[in-house]
């Protein structure tokens, strides 16, 4: 079993599109983030979500906006894509109670022309 | 907000020597410590963590030690194998009252030659 899911894992799209990104994770965790990896491989953080709840907001466009319809679910919606958001995005989660491993989804390469 | 700096961006090391990679933090109040592992076009995965009441920890062939009073800490590997090449990275973690925020340095891609 996938602890963390992602859709889709590959997305090709035009500038100006809209596009989301599904993640769903499997094991009770309450909080869930979205990372950002650009070409060089740097892993920055977008969002976090604790049990449905913003907590961590990064300087993110504003044309990024998660949606956390439960705890087992963060999606990601991007508005009027630019080049520049040409990236691997990751899903995670992780146990609220104490710091501890992080567990990453499969990643979704998204490519934008 | 915490800053984590990752050094060498690039390591090149025959197989069976050691590879050291060295992280800085900025913040004090950081206490956690992960290495994650990412091999080419996959996921990142834990595979070591410290604790800031630990000075070092070590598992198998990784070790990982923490100085808090200067703010660094490493990864070492020891008998590195071909296996072993991949990009590491250092985190930095804040505690709950900051979300439990984690801040990853920029990455190490280690070269293992055989």
């Amino acid at each position: 079993d996938t602890a963390v899911s992602q859709t889709p894992k590959y997305l090709v799209t035009q500038m100006g599109n809209d596009k989301s990104i599904k993640c769903e994770q499997n094991l009770g965790h309450d909080t869930m983030y979205w990372y950002k990896q650009d070409s060089k491989k740097f892993l920055k953080i977008m969002f976090s979500y604790n049990n449905k709840e913003l907590i961590i907001n990064e300087t993110v466009p504003n044309r990024f906006s998660p949606k956390s319809p439960d705890k087992a679910h963060l999606n990601l919606h991007i508005n009027s894509l630019e080049l520049g958001d040409s990236a691997v995005y990751f899903c995670a989660s992780r146990a609220s109670e104490r710091t501890g491993e992080l567990f990453f989804g499969e990643g979704s390469r998204l490519t934008v022309l | 907000g915490e800053n984590v700096e990752q050094h060498p961006s690039t390591l090149s090391v025959q197989e069976g020597d050691s590879a050291v990679i060295k992280c800085t933090y900025s913040d004090s109040a950081s206490n956690y410590f992960p290495w994650y592992k990412q091999e080419l076009g996959k996921r990142p995965q834990l595979i070591i963590d410290i604790r800031s009441n630990v000075g070092e920890k070590k598992d198998q062939r990784i070790a990982v030690t923490l100085n808090k009073t200067a703010k660094h800490f490493s990864l070492h590997i020891t008998e590195t194998q071909p296996e072993d090449s991949a990009v590491y990275f250092c985190a930095a973690s804040l505690g709950p009252a900051a979300g439990n925020k984690l801040t990853f340095g920029g990455g190490t891609r280690v070269l293992v030659k055989p």
